[in-house]
C-alpha cells in the first residue's frame, strides 16, 4: 500500500508558464511534507517544505500548497525554465520519526 | 567534506557474493539516512542513526542486511549473499540532528549496484 502518491510520471510545459506537480498521501499521520529535486547520476536534493500547521509555502518561484483535508498537496513552479526540468519526488514524514516516505516521482520537461 | 560522499560509484557483484556501500556524510551531521531506489520508484526507506546508535532499521529488506556507524560518522551498509532483486541505487542521506531532518536532507550521489 502506497501512502505517497504521485499520479502523473510526467508533465510538460513552455518555458515560462507554471508548472503543476500533484501529490496524494493516505497517512493522516504525516505532519511535515517536501519535495526534492533529482538530476540524472545524482542524488536528490531539496526543495522546500511545510508543516501540516500552515497551508502554502513559498520560496522564490516554488510554492507548495497543502490541503490537508483532501490529503493533497502541489508544488507550484512560476516561471518554468529549462533547468527545472528533473524527477521531482514528493516526500512525507511524521514529526521525530526521522525517516520519510516518498512518492515515485514526476518527470518534469521545461521546453524552451 | 562539503557534501555526502558514498562509494563506490558503481558496484557490480555477482549472486550470492557480500557487497559493502560507504557513506560519509557531512561533519557534524548526527543523522545519517539509508534509502534504496529501485528503477522508476521513490527512494525506500531502509535504516537510520542517530550518532553510532542504529534507532530505527524497519526498513531493512532482510537478514542479509546491515548497516553499521561504530564512530558516529562514516557508515558502512553490508549486503550479504547478494540476490537479483538487490540491485538498486542505495542512497545515503545527513542531516544536522532529526529536528532539521524535518526540513530536509542533504543526500549523496548514491551508489548503483547490478547484481548479476
Amino acid at each position: 500500500d502506497q501512502q505517497v502518491k504521485q499520479n502523473s510520471p510526467s508533465l510538460s510545459v513552455q518555458e515560462g508558464r507554471i508548472s503543476i506537480l500533484n501529490c496524494d498521501y493516505t497517512n493522516s499521520m504525516f505532519d511535515y511534507f517536501l519535495w526534492y529535486k533529482k538530476y540524472p547520476a545524482e542524488g536528490p536534493t531539496f526543495l522546500i517544505s511545510i508543516s501540516s500547521i500552515k497551508d502554502k509555502n513559498e520560496d522564490g518561484r516554488f510554492t507548495v500548497f497543502l490541503n490537508k483535508s483532501a490529503k493533497h498537496l502541489s508544488l507550484h513552479i512560476v516561471p518554468s525554465q529549462p533547468g527545472d526540468s528533473a524527477v521531482y519526488f514528493c516526500a512525507a514524514s511524521v514529526t521525530n520519526a526521522g525517516k520519510s516516505t516518498f512518492g515515485d516521482g514526476t518527470t518534469l520537461t521545461v521546453k524552451p | 567534506g562539503a557534501g555526502v560522499s558514498q562509494s563506490p560509484r558503481y558496484k557490480v557483484a555477482k549472486r550470492g557474493q557480500d557487497v559493502a556501500l560507504r557513506c560519509d556524510p557531512i561533519s557534524g551531521h548526527v543523522s545519517l539516512f539509508w534509502y534504496q531506489q529501485a528503477l522508476g520508484q521513490g527512494p525506500e526507506f531502509l535504516t537510520y542513526f542517530q550518532n553510532e546508535a542504529q534507532l530505527d532499521k524497519s526498513g531493512l529488506p532482510s537478514d542479509r542486511f546491515f548497516a553499521e556507524r561504530p564512530e558516529g560518522s562514516v557508515s558502512t551498509l553490508k549486503i550479504q549473499r547478494t540476490q537479483q532483486e538487490d540491485s538498486a541505487v542505495y542512497l545515503c542521506a545527513s542531516s544536522l540532528d532529526l529536528v532539521r531532518a524535518q526540513a530536509g536532507y542533504t543526500f549523496g550521489s548514491g551508489t548503483r549496484l547490478t547484481v548479476v
